[in-house]
Formats: structure tokens, sequence, C-alpha cells
């Protein structure tokens, strides 16, 4: 158990709703970052938050978007759905400043699937 | 693009055995981190190598690291069928704050 924590598990949308997922960061942690995963793959970088500000962001449209409070958790919201967005969606809390040079410490994931 | 690829895609072998995973990356990089992922669920760190290392060991892993060619290697010694997982090697590519990940390798131990 990382102490990460995702809701919710599964999700079903039809194409073009929106959704929100979120994400409880482990304690003491101030550094989330969220990836996509298509079956098959491996996690994809969507956007890092670090003190509630974008932190960098990876090769995901601007209908991805996202959100860090001030007790470190996060949710990652989604417009305008599409028949690709299925996947099974990570968030990952680490502790300092954001560094590279820390291990991601994951949550179970929220499985979407878009109809 | 995927600055990390393992090789193989997916290895099947008996428990006892040895399993070893390959990594390649492309960019430099300050360390690279394996993990595990059991049934497509979370991600559970299992090893981190920083650039200036060679080999890492925790239990019955053991991670090697060449810089020069670009690659890493995990070593899995006698292998349980509990360890049957999708492993990923991540590299924070130089001068960014996220890791890339590789598309994995499927372990599958038989009993």
């Amino acid at each position: 158990e990382t102490g990460v924590t995702q809701s919710p598990t599964h999700l079903i949308k039809t194409r073009g709703q929106q959704v929100t997922l979120r994400c409880s960061s482990q304690s003491g942690h101030n550094t989330v970052s969220w990836y996509q995963q298509a079956l098959g793959q491996g996690p994809q970088f969507i956007f890092q938050y670090y003190r509630e500000e974008e932190n960098g962001r990876g090769n995901f449209p601007p209908r991805f978007s996202g959100l860090q409070f001030p007790n470190y958790s996060s949710e990652l919201n989604v417009n305008a759905l599409e028949l690709d967005d299925s996947a099974l969606y990570l968030c990952a809390s680490s502790p300092g400043t954001a560094s590279t040079n820390e291990k991601l410490f994951f949550g179970s994931g929220t499985q979407l699937s878009v109809l | 693009s995927q600055q990390g690829e393992e090789d193989p895609q997916a290895l099947s072998i008996q428990e006892g055995e040895n399993a070893t995973m390959n990594c390649s990356y492309k960019t430099s990089i300050n360390n690279l981190q394996w993990y595990r992922q059991n049934s497509g669920r979370g991600l559970v760190h299992l090893i981190l190598i920083r650039s200036n290392e060679r080999e890492k060991h925790s239990g019955r892993l053991r991670v090697t690291l060449d810089t020069s060619k670009k690659s890493s290697s995990l070593l899995i010694t006698a292998s349980r069928a509990a360890d049957t997982a999708s492993y990923f090697c991540a590299t924070p590519p130089g001068g960014y704050n996220k890791l890339i990940f590789g598309a994995g390798t499927r372990l599958a131990v038989h009993p």
C-alpha cells in the first residue's frame, strides 16, 4: 500500500461527456503526477502539479486539465471524451521539490471506459 | 516517443529460474527506475539506480546500468509465481521533471 488513493476505481462514460478523476496523495507529498496507460502499453505522462501549480505537461491536448488543492490532493478533468481516452489513469505522488531523482508512489488507478 | 524500451516484451519461465529483463533508453539520464505492475493496477517502485552507479541489489533483484550503452538490466533470481507481473523501466530525460516509461516486459512464472 502506497497511501495514494484514487476514485472512482471504474468509470463508464459516453463520447463527448466530461469526467473528473480524483487523487489523494500520500501524507507529506506535495507533488502529484498523472499518467495515462492504454492497454498493453506503458504509462504516458499527462502533467505534474507541485504546490498547486502545473509543473510540466506531456503531449496531451488542452481538454486534459488538472488541479491541485492546498492539501495536495488533485483532480484530472477530461472534456469532450473520445473513444481513445479509454485507459487506466494513474496518479502518483512524490515528496520534496518535484525532483526527478525521487521514486513515485502510485495509486491503484481509475479504469475509464468511453463508449 | 518512448524513452525506454524493454526487451523481451514477454517472458515465461518456471519457478526457481532466473528472469532477466533489459531496458534501453535514448537520452542522458541522472537515474533509472524499475517498477512492477500487477494485473493492470498501480505500479510499485522496485529500485532506483543513479547514473554514477553500475550495479545495485535489493533482495532477489539485481539491476545494472551501462550509461555508455544507454541500457539497464533487471535480474530476478529464484523466481516465484508471485513475481508474475509486468515490469517497466522509467527514466527522467535530462532537464525534465517527468518519468518516461517503456512498454514493459510481461513476466509469467509457472509453478
